[in-house]
Formats: C-alpha cells, sequence, structure tokens
C-alpha cells in the first residue's frame, strides 16, 4: 500500500525553466511533508519542508505548495539548473511518529539540460 | 563536522548468510533510524533508535534487527538473507526534534547489499 506516490519516474527541462515534481498521498492524517534530492553515490539531502497547516513554502528557488483537499503537493524549482539534476524523494510524516519516521515516494528522477 | 558514516559501502553475501551493517551518526545527534532503498520500491523505514532504546518499528519480517550503542553508532543485522534483500541501506540520524521543528534527517552514502 504506497501511501505517497510520485507517478512520474522522470522529468526533463531545459535550464532556465520551470521544474515541477508532484506527489499524492493518500493519508490525510500526515501532519508534515519533506523534500529530498539524491545525488548518485550519495544519501539523500533535505531539501524544503512544509506543515500540514500551511499551503505553500518558499526557500530561495524552491517552493512546496502543498493542496489538502486533494491530497497533493509540488515541488517549484525556478530556475532550473543543471546542478539540479538528481533523484527527488517526496516524504510525509505519520503522526505522534518523530520525524526519523518517515514515509517516502518512489522518487522522480529530473534532468535539467543546459 | 562529520556526516553520517556506514560501513561497509558495498558487500556482496550469499542466500541464507548474514550481514551486519555499521552506522556512525553526526556527532551530537542520538536518534538513528535505518531505511532500504529498492528500485520501484523508494525508501522505507526499517526502525528508528534513540538513546539505545527501538522508538520505531517499520513492517519487515525479524531477520531484520537493529541496536543502538551508549555513543548512539547504531547496527542493523538481517539473517538469512534472501535475494529480496538486496537493496541499498540507508542510515540517517537527527537531533531530538519537537513536533514544530522542521524534520530534517541526515542520510549516510549507504551500504549497498547483493545477495547471490
Amino acid at each position: 500500500d504506497q501511501q505517497v506516490k510520485q507517478n512520474s519516474p522522470s522529468l526533463s527541462v531545459q535550464e532556465g525553466r520551470i521544474s515541477i515534481l508532484n506527489c499524492d498521498y493518500t493519508n490525510s492524517m500526515f501532519d508534515y511533508f519533506l523534500w529530498y534530492k539524491k545525488y548518485p553515490a550519495e544519501g539523500p539531502t533535505f531539501l524544503i519542508s512544509i506543515s500540514s497547516i500551511k499551503d505553500k513554502n518558499e526557500d530561495g528557488r524552491f517552493t512546496v505548495f502543498l493542496n489538502k483537499s486533494a491530497k497533493h503537493l509540488s515541488l517549484h524549482i525556478v530556475p532550473s539548473q543543471p546542478g539540479d539534476s538528481a533523484v527527488y524523494f517526496c516524504a510525509a510524516r505519520p503522526p505522534n511518529t518523530g520525524f526519523q519516521k518517515l514515509v517516502f515516494g518512489t522518487g522522480t528522477r529530473l534532468l535539467v539540460s543546459p | 563536522k562529520a556526516g553520517v558514516t556506514q560501513t561497509p559501502r558495498y558487500l556482496i553475501k550469499t542466500r541464507g548468510q548474514q550481514v551486519t551493517l555499521s552506522c556512525s551518526p553526526i556527532s551530537g545527534h542520538r536518534s538513528v533510524s535505518w531505511y532500504q532503498q529498492t528500485p520501484g520500491q523508494g525508501l522505507q523505514f526499517l526502525f528508528e533508535y534513540f538513546s539505545e532504546t527501538q522508538r520505531n518499528k517499520g513492517n519487515f519480517p525479524g531477520r531484520f534487527s537493529g541496536r543502538q550503542f551508549s555513543n548512539s553508532r547504531s547496527e542493523m543485522n538481517v539473517s538469512t538473507l534472501e535475494l529480496g534483500d538486496s537493496a541499498l541501506y540507508l542510515c540517517a540520524s537527527s537531533f531530538p526534534t519537537s513536533p514544530t521543528v522542521s524534520g530534517e534527517l541526515f542520510f549516510g552514502e549507504g551500504s549497498r547489499l547483493t545477495v547471490l
């Protein structure tokens, strides 16, 4: 039972354009959502997060939007850079379990071409 | 500040064997968790330790076990290995957090296990 789904395994965009990565979830009790980025041969690194009580969080070129009614969140990267090419994982925290126990999606591979 | 260190980075085992993976968290971090990453399955939570106590456990069979030492270092063990256990095993550490603080896990580079 995949509670967090990233339906697009890959995404290609040109440098300077916007990248939009999407994530759907089924458990309305998730209270925190996070995005992680992973380069080959490295561990995932934290990118940005959003609480379930908010609908937007911005950090530089990265913005996460949360639509609770649709159980959908998205990560916008503007402008996209070749160094952003990586696998992006969406993750959600079940309530009352602490931040170590996260439910991850299967990832979306982003390729930003010059 | 040194990151999360996992050893070994790569290992090959045969079915039926057992394996022990090690994780040294970032200095000062007391929470350690383990995740399994397989193609098409994303990262799946195995277990979490805090101050030598297992605080959470994922949906994995009893062949998967772990422990944490007083210096916060952690080990995980998989017994009676199966082909499906081939995966990247990731360790993550963090400070103890409160529900109001955004959660950031610091991951190691992982131990890639191949079961033949």
